[in-house]
């Protein structure tokens, strides 16, 4: 079985640049999560989605930041503005029935110049 | 911010032999959970723990629960290069009324292996 897909592997753009990351989530997982890691603050849990709900985006950064689920197969994370803050790897995860055996993809690597 | 505090930062040991790893944290945590990371790829999970004083073991990984609920160890015995990577502990919490439940993780072990 595929595991979690990101999409793109790597992402350089300007800052004020519009920036959309994607995840394909595990087929029959109902958990999805979106992380950060940076080497300072390692990683850290912006948003999580059950059954396509998003259950707690205390993560999200600002306003910038705004995740969506809108099926049981495919989330996006949008940066609008990008900033060089933001750079860092993201990660998707996923998992079944509870929220502790997560799944992660190969994540993106972001970088705002 | 984490609240977890894994401990050490990083550990050069020879091949062959064996490894030990904690985290601790000033509040409980329900759940404790191993995950190894390797360059370019995302944290895949070695053991999953759920009962306090817990001991769980996956091939030469031991991981336990502490009995108090606010550290838990891994062990690796007997070295190998593949061994290589970021160790992460992950646990659920902390407790805290009106919060979502959700995994928070440690800042993470990097060992390297020397042949």
């Amino acid at each position: 079985d595929a595991g979690v897909i990101q999409s793109p592997r790597h992402e350089v753009t300007e800052m004020g640049q519009e920036v959309t990351l994607r995840c394909k989530p595990i087929s029959g997982h109902d958990y999805l999560f979106w992380y950060r890691q940076t080497m300072m603050r390692g990683l850290e849990l912006l948003i999580y989605f059950n059954n396509n709900v998003p259950i707690d985006d205390s993560g999200m950064p600002e306003d910038r930041f705004s995740a969506k689920m809108p099926n049981a197969s495919f989330s996006t994370l949008k940066i609008q503005p990008s900033e060089p803050r933001d750079s860092a790897v993201y990660f998707c995860a996923s998992s079944f029935g509870t929220i502790y055996e997560q799944y992660f993809g190969p994540g993106t690597r972001l970088t705002v110049t | 911010g984490q609240q977890l505090n894994q401990s050490p930062q990083s550990m050069f040991i020879q091949e062959g032999e064996d490894v030990s790893m904690n985290c601790t944290s000033s509040s409980i945590f329900n759940t404790w959970l191993w995950y190894k990371q390797e360059p370019g790829e995302g944290p895949v999970l070695l053991i999953a723990l759920y009962k306090a004083g817990e001991l769980t073991s996956n091939g030469r990984l031991t991981a336990q629960f502490g009995i108090t609920r606010k550290d838990s160890f891994l062990n690796i015995s007997a070295s190998i290069p593949s061994d290589v990577g970021i160790y992460f502990c992950a646990g659920e919490g902390p407790i805290s009324s009106g919060s979502a439940r959700q995994l928070t993780f440690g800042s993470g072990t990097q060992l390297t292996v020397l042949p």
